[in-house]
């Protein structure tokens, strides 16, 4: 069926590191990307989204970047601190379904 | 309400009972999304309401799964003869698109369900 790859599944950098999260998608059909965090025993958040027609969106520390030929986008974080420490939820509109990848788990040591 | 929000918040049940979730979305938003989130899994899709329009109901993993929406507005999930393996928290979440899957989803806090 259709779905979202994310990789990869854990994550851990230093304080100041940069951290990258990729995902894979499989309806040629879709057209909305977003990423939510979701940091321990509470609920998921947006932080950032993108649309079919832009290719790179980038809001203060986190970007996206979305490459539709080959059905990929990725999250990337610069300068990361410790409060970015949370599991990371990519996320393909399919259909009416917004359907989501299996997260990735990031660890900032500082 | 100013967010989404879920009841219980808790419950622990035993094999073959059944259980009813409830969620309460943000007013006004005509979107609303089931999801299932087990341990070290992602959010899983359930179903997808849109105003009065049939539901997507393509994620229900069983026919012990279903969901209402009542009026446009508070949903229940309801599983029938609950197994170990439907232990898991369920989250809901709203959003204002008309179009909910390409609008910021709002989510509630989840009701994290325990089957013995």
């Amino acid at each position: 069926g259709e779905n979202v790859e994310q990789h990869p599944s854990t994550l851990s950098v230093q304080e100041g590191d940069s951290a990258v999260i990729k995902c894979t998608y499989s309806d040629s059909a879709s057209n909305y990307f977003p990423w939510y965090k979701q940091e321990l025993g509470k609920r998921p958040q947006l932080i950032i989204d993108i649309r079919s027609n832009v290719g790179e969106k980038k809001d203060q520390r986190i970007a996206v970047t979305l490459n539709k030929t080959a059905k990929h986008f990725s999250l990337h974080i610069t300068e990361t601190q410790p409060e970015d420490s949370a599991v990371y939820f990519c996320a393909a509109s399919i259909g009416t379904a917004l359907i989501f990848g299996k997260g990735t788990t990031l660890s900032v040591s500082s | 309400g100013a967010g989404v929000s879920q009841s219980p918040s808790n419950k622990v049940t035993e094999k073959g009972k059944d259980v009813e979730l409830r969620c309460d979305p943000i007013s006004g938003h005509t979107a609303l999304y089931w999801y299932r989130q087990s341990l070290g899994q992602g959010l899983e899709f359930l179903i997808y309401f849109q105003g009065n329009s049939a539901p997507d109901k393509s994620g229900l993993p069983s026919d012990r799964f279903s969901a209402e929406r009542t009026g446009g507005s508070v949903s229940t999930l309801t599983i029938q003869r609950t197994q170990q393996e439907d232990s898991a928290v369920y989250l809901c979440a709203s959003s204002s698109q008309a179009s909910g899957s390409t609008g910021e989803l709002f989510f509630g806090e989840g009701s994290r369900l325990t089957v013995l």
